[in-house]
Formats: structure tokens, C-alpha cells, sequence
């Protein structure tokens, strides 16, 4: 089945600790993105890529890295320089970017605790 | 700054009647808007679109309303189902500067049966 995976669902990491999302998609979409969601805000978002080995900031890029080595993959890593890490983690992609719209695809989320 | 809002945190609609969820917008160069259904602890799934060419778009039960002079729009469902109990995030975008969404903070719907 053709779809955006992410993994794991939930995730739990000491404070202090980097940690790396991962995200997969087998859709052959160029763009993917990734939004982090916190109760009673919609979605922000944090890094999006337009194509392999090139990434842009979003809105709230700081203290999050990505990689975009791979069509497929667009791992994000919450670092320790980020401040309030603890929230739900969504990766999206789309057939292409620029130009023209078209519609983003949702992995099913990652819950991130940090203690 | 937000500017996609959404400003009904949350709306109750009884089964079969029809569900209003609004959505206002400060950037008059948004041309694209879309309506996302999110169910707990998963991600968003689209629902239906509008282009700023258009000021009506219906598909089955759902049909979004945009009035690009008063910067609003709005989806309508009828009926109402108790599966539509769901959050709705509208989402705007400027199409020739990329693929950059900009999201509504959700409104919360439960249909009671």
C-alpha cells in the first residue's frame, strides 16, 4: 500500500537528549514537510524539503534539524537546544512543489513526551 | 501572527442537521484553500479544496463557500453524521510562492446522534 509512515507512535526521551523522527513515504512525492501540533494551536510548520538534499526553515525551525538524503525519507531530529520538544509530530508530502498546489498527504503522527 | 484563524474552538451539531465551520483569513494573496478532518492521535486527511477562481466547490455531503472579499470561508456538511465528529482544520496557501500551508487552529465538531 502506498502511503507516509512514521515511526515510532510514541516516543518518550530524557530531557537534555536529542532524538530523530523518522518519516517515510512510498508515493513518489517530491515535497515533504513536517508540522509539529500542540493543543489548541493548528499545525506549524517546522522544516519542509522541495527536493532531495535541499530543505528550507518553516515557521518554528528552531532547535529541529532535518536531512533529506533520500526521495523516500525526511527524518526530523528534535535537539536539546529546543525548548518545549514535547508535542505531536506530523510529517506530510505532496506530488510537487512550486507553482502550483497540490494536496498534502498526513503520516498518522508521532507523540513525542520528553521527561 | 496568525493568519489563518479559526475562531469556534469547538461546535455541536445534532445528527442529520447541517454543521457551519468558519474559517477568516488576513493574507489576501492566499489563492488555494483546504479543509482537513483529524481524528485523535492521527494525522490530518483532506477533505475538499478551493481555488480563489471558485466560490463554491461541493463534493457529496461537504461543500466549502469562500468570499474572497470578506476573506472567509466556510464548510458546510449536510447531513451531519456522528462519524463527521472529528477536528476540521481549514489551511490556506499561496500557490505561485510554493506549497507552504498555513493552518487554522481547528474547530472541534461532535454530532450527536
Amino acid at each position: 500500500d502506498g502511503g507516509i509512515t512514521q515511526s515510532p507512535k510514541y516516543l518518550f526521551r530524557k530531557e537534555g537528549q536529542n532524538v530523530t523522527l523518522s518519516c517515510e513515504q512510498n508515493l513518489n512525492h517530491d515535497a515533504m514537510y513536517w508540522y509539529r501540533q500542540d493543543p489548541g494551536q493548528g499545525l506549524r510548520l517546522i522544516y519542509y524539503s522541495q527536493i532531495v538534499n535541499d530543505f528550507q526553515k518553516g515557521d518554528i525551525a528552531e532547535g529541529y534539524s532535518v536531512s533529506r538524503e533520500k526521495k523516500e525519507s525526511f527524518p526530523l531530529t528534535v535537539t536539546s537546544a529546543q525548548k518545549n520538544p514535547t508535542a505531536f509530530y506530523l510529517c506530510a508530502s505532496s506530488i510537487k512543489s512550486g507553482g502550483s498546489t497540490d494536496t498534502q498527504y498526513f503520516g498518522p503522527g508521532t507523540r513525542l513526551t520528553v521527561l | 501572527d496568525q493568519q489563518v484563524k479559526q475562531n469556534s474552538p469547538s461546535l455541536s451539531v445534532q445528527e442529520g442537521r447541517i454543521s457551519i465551520l468558519n474559517c477568516d483569513y488576513t493574507n489576501s494573496m492566499f489563492d488555494y484553500f483546504l479543509w482537513y478532518k483529524k481524528y485523535p492521535a492521527e494525522g490530518p486527511t483532506f477533505l475538499i479544496s478551493i481555488s480563489s477562481i471558485k466560490d463554491k466547490n461541493e463534493d457529496g455531503r461537504f461543500t466549502v463557500f469562500l468570499n474572497k472579499s470578506a476573506k472567509h470561508l466556510s464548510l458546510h456538511i449536510v447531513p451531519s453524521q456522528p462519524g463527521d465528529s472529528a477536528v476540521y482544520f481549514c489551511a490556506a496557501v499561496i500557490q505561485h510562492t510554493g506549497n507552504q500551508f498555513y493552518f487554522g487552529t481547528g474547530t472541534s465538531l461532535t454530532v450527536i446522534p
